[in-house]
C-alpha cells in the first residue's frame, strides 16, 4: 500500500461547481498535513495546511480525520484558475514530506 | 527576499553521462530536500541535507548523491544516467526538518 493515496482523477467540473478531493495516508504517526497545488510544468506551491479542527481559506476548506487517516479538500464556486493538480502531503515529525500522486482538476467554462 | 533558486532550468544529457544540479535555498532556510517528479506522478523524495550532512534518504540508488555547502546551498549529482532518470528535479528548502517547504521551479532533465 502506498504511503499517501489520492483520488485518481482527472476531475472535469463546470465553473461554479463544488469539488472535493480525498486523500488517505498509511502512517498513523504522521504529524503534519498539507495540500499543495501544482500548475502544469511548474513547481508545487503550498495551498494550505490541514489542522485537526478543520480550516478554511476563502473558497477552500480542508479537513483531517486522524482516526480514519483521511484528509479532504473542498473547493467551492470553482474558477477557471483553479485548474491544476492538487497534491496531498503528509509529514512525520523530523521526517521528509511524502507526496501523494496528485489529482488533476480541470474547471471548464 | 529570494526564494529557492535552481540551475539550470533545463538540461539534456546522454545515457551514461553524469549531471550536477544546483539549489540555493530561501534566505533563512537551512535544510534542503531533493525530489524527483516523473511526468504525471507526485514528487518522490531523494534525500535531505541538514548541517552539510545527508540526514535522510529515499529509495534511490547510489548513483544519486548530493552535497550541502556551508552557505546551505546544495548540489544533486547523478552518475551513469539512464533514460528513466528523465524527470523534473525539485529542490525544497525549509527551516529545520519539519518547517514548511518552499520549492524551487525545478530542473527539467531529459536523458536521450
Amino acid at each position: 500500500r502506498k504511503e499517501v493515496e489520492q483520488d485518481p482523477g482527472p476531475f472535469n467540473v463546470p465553473e461554479g461547481a463544488t469539488v472535493a478531493f480525498n486523500c488517505t495516508y498509511s502512517n498513523s504517526a504522521s504529524q503534519s498535513f498539507f495540500w499543495y497545488r501544482q500548475d502544469c510544468r511548474k513547481e508545487p506551491k503550498l495551498l494550505m495546511s490541514v489542522y485537526s479542527s478543520g480550516n478554511e481559506d476563502g473558497r477552500f476548506t480542508a479537513q483531517l480525520n486522524r482516526a480514519s487517516q483521511y484528509i479532504s479538500l473542498l473547493i467551492r464556486d470553482s474558477k477557471l484558475s483553479d485548474s491544476a493538480t492538487y497534491l496531498c502531503v503528509v509529514n512525520d515529525y523530523g521526517q521528509n514530506f511524502v507526496f501523494g500522486p496528485g489529482t488533476r482538476l480541470s474547471v471548464l467554462p | 527576499d529570494a526564494g529557492v533558486t535552481q540551475s539550470p532550468t533545463h538540461l539534456i544529457k546522454t545515457r551514461g553521462q553524469q549531471v550536477t544540479l544546483r539549489c540555493s535555498p530561501k534566505s533563512g532556510h537551512d535544510t534542503v530536500s531533493w525530489y524527483q517528479q516523473a511526468l504525471g506522478q507526485g514528487p518522490q523524495f531523494i534525500f535531505q541535507y541538514y548541517e552539510e550532512e545527508e540526514r535522510q534518504r529515499g529509495n534511490f540508488p547510489d548513483r544519486f548523491s548530493g552535497h550541502q555547502f556551508p552557505n546551505y546551498s546544495s548540489e544533486l549529482n547523478v552518475n551513469a544516467l539512464l533514460l528513466g532518470d528523465s524527470a523534473l528535479y525539485l529542490c525544497a528548502s525549509s527551516l529545520g526538518w519539519d518547517g514548511g517547504y518552499t520549492f524551487g521551479s525545478g530542473t527539467r532533465l531529459t536523458v536521450v
